[in-house]
């Protein structure tokens, strides 16, 4: 049973504080980890998908990085706005067997920016 | 942009009653899912669908549970008898490629009574 796990639980920063929280995942037979930003009542939505170990990402003031062999990504979020705030799943594919791409997902950090 | 689809956004249903969630995935994509969010859990996998037929399935889904693709744009969640339990936030997926990019609707919050 694959596990994948993210902390903090809940992350409260003031406007303008740069912040950042974590995945791990299984690092057996890994193939992709996405990262996806949540608010309620939307559609989660995709920040980044990836893949190589090494692998940096960014978007605007957030990134991304990752570390196959560890089994461990980070998301970083430079200088905090309030609209940042809501829930980011990070998620892992892992091959193997006859796996048609199912995803396992993190519980999720709830990041709360107050102005 | 296009973008997944899900109706009803909020189903309230009694138990033992069937239920049908609907979903409208991005047209090119060829591979379909059900997730589902029980408060307070994380999200789970239910099943993917590919060709026209379940490509694999997780142990949640069960017989009470089917899924269908009626024709060319529709993806659809049948519940057929609902319990307590069953009460989440199901989300559809769609991805155009296996392990792709997955795409996620706005979810369907069911609440069995």
């Amino acid at each position: 049973i694959l596990n994948v796990e993210q902390s903090p639980q809940s992350l409260h920063v003031q406007e303008g504080d740069s912040t950042n929280f974590t995945c791990s995942f299984p690092s057996s037979n890994f193939y992709a980890l996405h990262w996806y930003r949540w608010e309620t009542a939307k559609s989660p939505e995709a920040l980044f998908v990836m893949t190589l170990n090494g692998d940096e990402k960014k978007k605007g003031r957030i990134s991304a990085t990752l570390n196959t062999k560890e089994g461990y990504s980070y998301l970083y979020i430079k200088g905090s706005q309030p609209e940042d705030s809501a829930t980011y799943l990070c998620a892992s594919y892992n091959a193997g067997g006859t796996s048609y791409g199912k995803l396992t997902f993190g519980q999720g950090t709830i990041l709360t920016v107050h102005p | 942009e296009p973008e997944v689809t899900q109706t009803p956004s909020h189903q309230v249903t009694q138990m033992g009653q069937e239920v049908i969630l609907r979903c409208v995935p991005i047209s090119n994509h060829l591979y379909f899912y059900w997730y589902r969010q029980i408060l307070g859990q994380k999200v789970e996998f239910l099943v993917s669908f590919y060709n026209n037929e379940i490509s694999e399935k997780s142990e949640i889904f069960d017989d009470q549970f089917s899924v269908e693709r009626p024709d060319g744009s529709n993806f659809t969640l049948k519940i057929r008898s609902t319990k307590l339990e069953d009460s989440a936030m199901y989300f559809c997926a769609s991805s155009e490629v296996v392990r792709g990019q997955a795409f996620f609707g706005q979810g369907t919050r069911l609440t069995v009574v």
